[in-house]
């Protein structure tokens, strides 16, 4: 059974770069088996798709996000992970790593971090 | 981009069925997913492939999808079914993943 879990600051400074960590078990992340992704949740909005990456090869991001995002694996660890830059109050929310398939489907989801953007 | 649309808000009468539709250019063609957030938890998966149901998920969830619109139903609504729920598909053609705006279920 997969399981997920988030980490890294609840509190990021206006302009810095956000950066979480997905902590991954019962799977390897570089099997080939599943599609690793990040979604956010803003307070009072909707779900947000931030990207996703798979085994070794190129990673696919939101393009209203894609120029600020970078994501990657961390095989000697079983993570992957996430940083957002240039960051605003817009990109307070709570961010949720998933394991899924090539259909975008997500299977199994960290319980997710909450991250403030404030000076 | 594509876009799913779905409504703001659906309420239902306990024991009564509720259906979420989610519209889109020709969604029938793609496979839908369905998740349903309760308020402070992750997201669970409830239908998956237009019409699937994990294990684990009540038989009183199901999905249809043709045309333009996918639909979630749940018969026999409970309090326990009030819940926010969003439809998801990925859009080969740009390779991305993409959410409707979230539906709120309300249990009268």
């Amino acid at each position: 059974q997969v399981q997920l879990q988030e980490s890294g600051p609840g509190l990021v400074r206006p302009s810095q770069t956000l950066s979480l960590t997905c902590s991954v078990s019962g799977a390897s992340i570089s099997s080939g088996v599943f599609y690793w992704s990040w979604v956010r949740l803003p307070a009072g909005k909707g779900l947000e798709w931030i990207g996703r990456i798979y085994n070794s090869g190129s990673p696919t991001y939101n393009p209203s996000l894609k120029s600020r995002v970078t994501m990657s694996l961390d095989t000697s660890h079983n993570q992957f992970s996430l940083k957002l830059s240039s960051v605003t109050a817009s990109d307070t929310a709570v961010y949720y790593c998933v394991s899924g398939d090539y259909y975008g489907r997500g299977d199994v989801w960290g319980q997710g971090t909450t991250v403030t953007v404030s000076s | 981009s594509y876009v799913l649309t779905q409504p703001p808000s659906v309420s239902v009468a306990p024991g009564k069925t509720a259906r979420i539709p989610c519209g889109g250019d020709n969604i029938g063609s793609k496979s839908v997913h369905w998740y349903q957030q309760r308020p402070g938890q992750a997201p669970v998966l409830v239908i998956h492939s237009d019409s699937d149901r994990p294990s684990g998920i009540p038989e009183r969830f199901s999905g249809s999808n043709s045309g333009n619109t996918a639909t979630l139903t749940i018969s026999v609504v409970e309090g326990g079914d009030e819940a926010d729920y969003y439809c998801q598909v990925w859009h080969g053609s740009s390779d991305v993943v993409v959410f409707g705006g979230g539906t709120k279920l309300t249990v009268l």
